[in-house]
């Protein structure tokens, strides 16, 4: 079984400028949610992806945006970079009919300058 | 919202001892609630959860309790050992399709 995984592990990008982060789902996982972790908090909730469509959405602006592939793979994007936009980017896959166990990929580090 | 409240932040044991880290949630609704290992660098672990309609839980070492009424919920950790030094996070969820609402963390040193 083939867990979840991430690319990049790490990114370095300046104010202002977009950036796209992806995941690919475990393997039998057919939804993916995104959270964002600040250094030394906990995980907090962007958006979840079902089927191709969000499926609820946290307290985060309009510039963070997502999409998932009919393979569960999904992407995050966010435009207009901002300095506190700089955190590990976690993306976790469940499964359908589970009650919300929801199993992390390693993160993505973004830093932004 | 859903508001998780997780003590203590830190926490250090000697090798052997128990370790429990304690969680209280506010909204009535949520029925999941997963705990998570997170190693430096690394994604948070699945290390167990407990569904509202279960009091307690147990796997080897791990165990988690959960109280409905007061509306909290405990890791209890028996014989640490040095590899269980992490950030421990405790989740509430309402369930399939819902965010998991975590707390701030535990860090957890376990001294030989």
């Amino acid at each position: 079984e083939t867990g979840v995984t991430q690319s990049p592990t790490h990114l370095i990008k300046t104010r202002g400028q977009q950036v796209t982060l992806r995941c690919s789902s475990q393997s039998g996982h057919n939804t993916v949610s995104w959270y964002q972790q600040a250094l030394g908090q906990g995980p907090q909730f962007i958006f979840q992806y079902y089927r191709e469509e969000e499926n609820g959405r946290g307290n985060f602006p309009p510039r963070f945006s997502g999409l998932q592939f009919p393979n569960y793979s999904s992407e995050l994007n966010v435009n207009a970079l901002e300095l506190d936009d700089s955190a590990l980017y976690l993306c976790a896959s469940s499964r359908e009919g589970t009650y919300n166990e929801q199993f992390f990929g390693p993160g993505t580090r973004l830093t932004v300058l | 919202g859903e508001n998780v409240e997780q003590h203590p932040s830190t926490l250090s044991v000697q090798e052997g001892d128990s370790a429990v880290i304690k969680c209280t949630y506010s909204d009535s609704a949520s029925n999941y609630f997963p705990w998570y290992k997170q190693e430096l660098g690394k994604g948070p672990q699945l290390i167990i959860d407990i569904r509202s309609n279960v009091g307690e839980k147990k796997d080897q070492r791990i165990a988690v309790t959960l109280n409905k009424t007061a509306k909290h919920f405990s890791l209890h950790i028996t014989e640490t050992q040095p590899e269980d030094s992490a950030v421990y996070f405790c989740a509430a969820s309402m369930g399939t399709g819902y965010a998991l609402n975590f707390g701030k963390g535990t860090s957890l040193l376990v001294t030989p």
